[in-house]
């Protein structure tokens, strides 16, 4: 079945870039999306982008897709304190979401 | 603001008790909506996908009548977690989307259940 994969810890000091990874197996995605937890809440959708698509940036994120490695991945521009947090990818072909593992963003001053 | 109401936030009760769990769509009509678990330091597990006027689909593996969904109104769909027991506890996370498939999912705040 279709796999999402992603690092599960990352660091960085606050002001810096943070580089989020993520690699799936489906090649029909549709749609891939990036979603943000904090402790005990639900999930924020930050982003999406179709796969027709090499690049979106919106504000501090810049999303990268490279559909022939089927690699994706979620560069936050000026990390802050505010952005620490389990950052998930995810990928639909159909009506479904497929979560990956989960990064958790951790930054430090 | 929120796009989807998820109630209650937090439960405790006992063994053999059943839990109703709501989740509604406050920004657009939801013909579809989704139901969630996920445990602790894990990634979500779609449970069903809970459809406006007739059954939910279950994926494998989840027990129907132990997680009962009703979604009657178009902007309403409930999760029943009926005679919970300990191995029940998780936080239960509800979606919905505008629309046609793959426009994204907007997520409510989750549920905390934990049994006795």
């Amino acid at each position: 079945g279709e796999d999402v994969e992603q690092s599960l810890f990352l660091s960085v000091r606050e002001g810096d870039s943070s580089v989020i990874n993520c690699t799936y197996t489906d090649s029909s995605s549709t749609y891939l999306y990036w979603y943000k937890q904090e402790p005990g809440a639900g999930l924020q959708l930050l982003t999406y982008i179709f796969s027709n698509m090499d690049m979106k940036q919106d504000q501090r994120l810049t999303v990268l897709l490279n559909k022939k490695d089927k690699h994706l991945s979620l560069r936050i521009a000026d990390t802050q304190t505010g952005d620490s947090a389990i950052y998930f990818c995810a990928e639909s072909s159909t009506d479904k979401l497929i979560f990956g593992t989960g990064t958790r963003l951790q930054v430090f001053p | 603001g929120a796009v989807v109401s998820q109630h209650p936030s937090w439960v405790i009760c006992k063994s053999g008790t059943s839990v109703k769990i709501e989740c509604r769509s406050l920004d657009f009509q939801a013909t579809t909506m989704f139901w969630y678990r996920q445990f602790p330091k894990q990634s979500l597990m779609l449970m069903a996908t809970s459809n406006e006027g007739s059954k939910a689909t279950y994926e494998q593996g989840v027990e129907k009548d132990k997680f009962l969904i009703n979604h009657a109104s178009l902007t309403l769909s409930t999760l029943t977690v009926t005679s919970a027991h300990p191995e029940d506890s998780s936080f239960y996370i509800c979606s919905t989307r505008e629309g046609e498939s793959n426009q994204p999912q907007h997520f409510g705040d989750g549920t905390r259940l934990s049994i006795l």
